[in-house]
This record gives C-alpha cells, sequence and structure tokens, in this order.
C-alpha cells in the first residue's frame, strides 16, 4: 500500500500570504488528487489528476508535482480557505489518502 | 444537479450486520464508477471500496475484504453497502462517491453515520 504523508499537519496564514501544503508518496504515482473539507460538511474535490482545479474552485490555488512529491499552493490566503485538506491518489488498485493538513488563518 | 443520497446508517452492536443505501440523481448512473469512502469520528478519509460501472469488478480494502459486500443496480441508480461482521473499528460515517478513473472522487453524498457498540 502506497502511503501518503502531508506536511505540515496544521497551520496557520495570514490574509494575503502564500500557503504550501506537501504531499510525499511511499512510492511513485502518477497523479495527485485534493480535497478540501470544511467541519460539519463532506469533502469536496479540490485539485485533480495534478494540477486541474475542480469546479468552482479558485484561481489563487494551484497543484503540481510528480513521481513522489506534490503539492498544493494557495498563491494568497483568504479566510474561506480555512480547511482541511486531504491528498489522494490511486495506483495499481493502491487508494490511500493522506492524514490530512489542517489550515487556519491568523 | 447531481445527489448522491445515503440511508440505512446508525447503532449496531459488534458482529451484527447493516447495508446502506446511495441513491443517486441527475446523472446517469451507469456511466460511473462509483465508490464508498469512510471517515472515523475526528480522523481522516479512508477508501472502503469501489464497484465498476456494471457490477462486474469490485474492489476493497483489506480490512473489510470477505465481510463488506459493495454492489450496484443501475435500473434503480442505487449503490449499496453490506456490511457483515461489524467491528467498533468501522464505527464512521460513510460516504457515496462517484469514481473517475484514473482516480478520483468527483461527486459525494452527505454521508451516514454508522455507529458500532454494544
Amino acid at each position: 500500500e502506497i502511503v501518503l504523508t502531508q506536511s505540515p499537519t496544521t497551520m496557520a496564514a495570514s490574509p494575503g500570504e502564500k500557503v504550501t501544503i506537501t504531499c510525499r508518496a511511499s512510492s511513485s504515482v502518477s497523479y495527485m488528487h485534493w480535497y478540501q473539507q470544511k467541519p460539519g460538511a463532506s469533502p469536496k474535490p479540490w485539485i485533480y489528476d495534478t494540477s486541474k482545479l475542480a469546479s468552482g474552485v479558485p484561481n489563487r490555488f494551484s497543484g503540481s508535482g510528480s513521481g513522489t512529491s506534490y503539492s498544493l499552493t494557495i498563491s494568497s490566503m483568504e479566510t474561506e480557505d480555512t480547511a482541511t485538506y486531504y491528498c489522494q491518489q490511486w495506483s495499481s488498485n493502491s487508494l490511500t489518502f493522506g492524514s490530512g493538513t489542517k489550515l487556519e488563518i491568523k | 444537479e447531481v445527489q448522491l443520497v445515503e440511508s440505512g446508517g446508525g447503532l449496531v452492536q459488534p458482529g451484527r450486520s447493516l447495508k446502506l443505501s446511495c441513491a443517486a440523481s441527475g446523472f446517469t448512473f451507469s456511466d460511473y464508477y462509483m465508490a464508498w469512502v469512510r471517515q472515523a469520528p475526528t480522523k481522516g478519509l479512508e477508501w472502503v471500496a469501489s464497484i465498476s460501472y456494471d457490477g462486474g469488478s469490485t474492489y476493497y480494502r483489506d480490512s473489510v475484504k470477505g465481510r463488506f459486500t459493495i454492489s450496484r443496480d443501475n435500473a434503480k441508480s442505487s449503490l449499496y453497502l453490506q456490511m457483515d461482521s461489524l467491528r467498533s473499528e468501522d464505527t464512521a460515517t460513510y460516504y457515496c462517491t462517484t469514481f473517475i478513473p484514473p482516480g478520483w472522487f468527483a461527486y459525494w453524498g452527505q454521508g451516514t453515520l454508522v455507529t458500532v457498540s454494544s
């Protein structure tokens, strides 16, 4: 099973600050997908196929990476971005999620 | 509008069974792989099982193999999860999702809570 390690586990950013969340895979994967979840709500697809924004996602978000290292970046933090973000991969019938990164506003 | 509505959750004793259902609407159900993803209280997300378009192929995480069965009825646009021999560690909110190859979850239901406790 491929293990996904997200960092940091929690972080706080000021409005306007650039934010980067990293997801490292224990083996190489072809794509990484990201979800946003707010308290009491279902997860929402946020970035798929490594770098494609899901419908309605603001373009201050971006995704990148390859192999075993992937990242989600917010170019300018906004209050509404407060949430937990999960990375996820599917490879050779192994489907796993990262443990999540809780992002808060300072 | 795509809607996935789960039902069937509740409190169940260890070792007993429960069947979850998911009613889909707003899209052509038979065009999508489907899956169940769960989330234990205050924990992260965990894939449980997936099923192909026609139900001919199914996939499970190791911890539920032999205990859970995923199935679908395309005529009724419905997805199911039969859960047998339930354990306390199966306690979670179970989400019905659409699964898009090469492997992401595009639509999610609101979830149904399963609590396994005596």
